[in-house]
């Protein structure tokens, strides 16, 4: 079975673009999830998607957005981009079972903020 | 709210040393918990987990037990190798309420020298 798939693998903007990134999942896997991780910051939840529908959400602004499609892919993106949004991006899908919620990464996007 | 809290790394090891990774953890409910591995350049891979307290994990010679009397989940393997070499992440995610959400550990990193 495929994993996990994220496009592009690395992406140079500047300040003030907007960016838009995708994660393929797992087939079979309606979950997907997004994390941010920065030398500084570590490894942070930025929000899930289930079913098209966010379930739940991370402390970050507004700039940061995302959603799914019927098919379970999910693109995330953030507008007005800052310096400090350098960082890799990377998703995770699951099957969204509450209860084995196991995820699994996929290879990342690293976004470079000029 | 949840928090990991990870040994401080980095640690270094010669091959065939034995390994401790200490993770403690605060959870407002009942967590899962699990160890991820990231290698250069990748993303995260799941190395093992445990759903419920005295539950062992392991995985490629690993293991790692749900401890709830001391809110911990140490990783351990008798026998490092050079391979072994990457960053380890301890990681909560909390059951019916958290949906999607990991919480992280700050990650510790390990160099297994030859």
């Amino acid at each position: 079975k495929a994993g996990v798939t994220q496009t592009p693998r690395y992406l140079i903007k500047t300040r003030g673009q907007q960016v838009t990134l995708s994660c393929s999942p797992i087939s079979g896997h309606r979950s997907v999830s997004w994390y941010q991780q920065t030398p500084g910051q570590g490894l942070q939840f930025l929000f899930e998607y289930f079913s098209e529908t966010q379930r739940n959400k991370g402390n970050f602004p507004g700039r940061f957005s995302g959603r799914q499609f019927s098919n379970s892919r999910s693109e995330m993106n953030v507008s007005t981009l800052e310096l400090g949004d350098s960082a890799l991006y990377l998703c995770a899908s699951s099957t969204g079972d509450r209860d084995t919620d196991t995820q699994y990464f996929g290879p990342g996007t690293r976004l470079t903020v000029l | 709210g949840n928090s990991v809290t990870q040994m401080e790394g980095p640690v270094t090891l010669s091959e065939e040393a034995f390994l401790t990774i200490n993770c403690t953890y605060t959870a407002t409910g009942y967590p899962s918990l699990f160890w991820y591995v990231q290698y250069p350049g990748e993303g995260l891979q799941l190395l093992l987990k445990a759903t419920k307290a005295d539950d062992k994990g392991s995985n490629k010679g690993f293991e790692a037990t749900y401890r709830k009397e001391t809110t911990s989940f140490h990783l351990e393997k008798g026998s490092v190798q050079v391979s072994d070499s990457a960053v380890y992440f301890c990681a909560l995610s909390e059951r019916g309420t958290s949906y999607g959400k990991l919480t992280f550990g700050q990650g510790t990193i390990l160099t297994v020298h030859p």
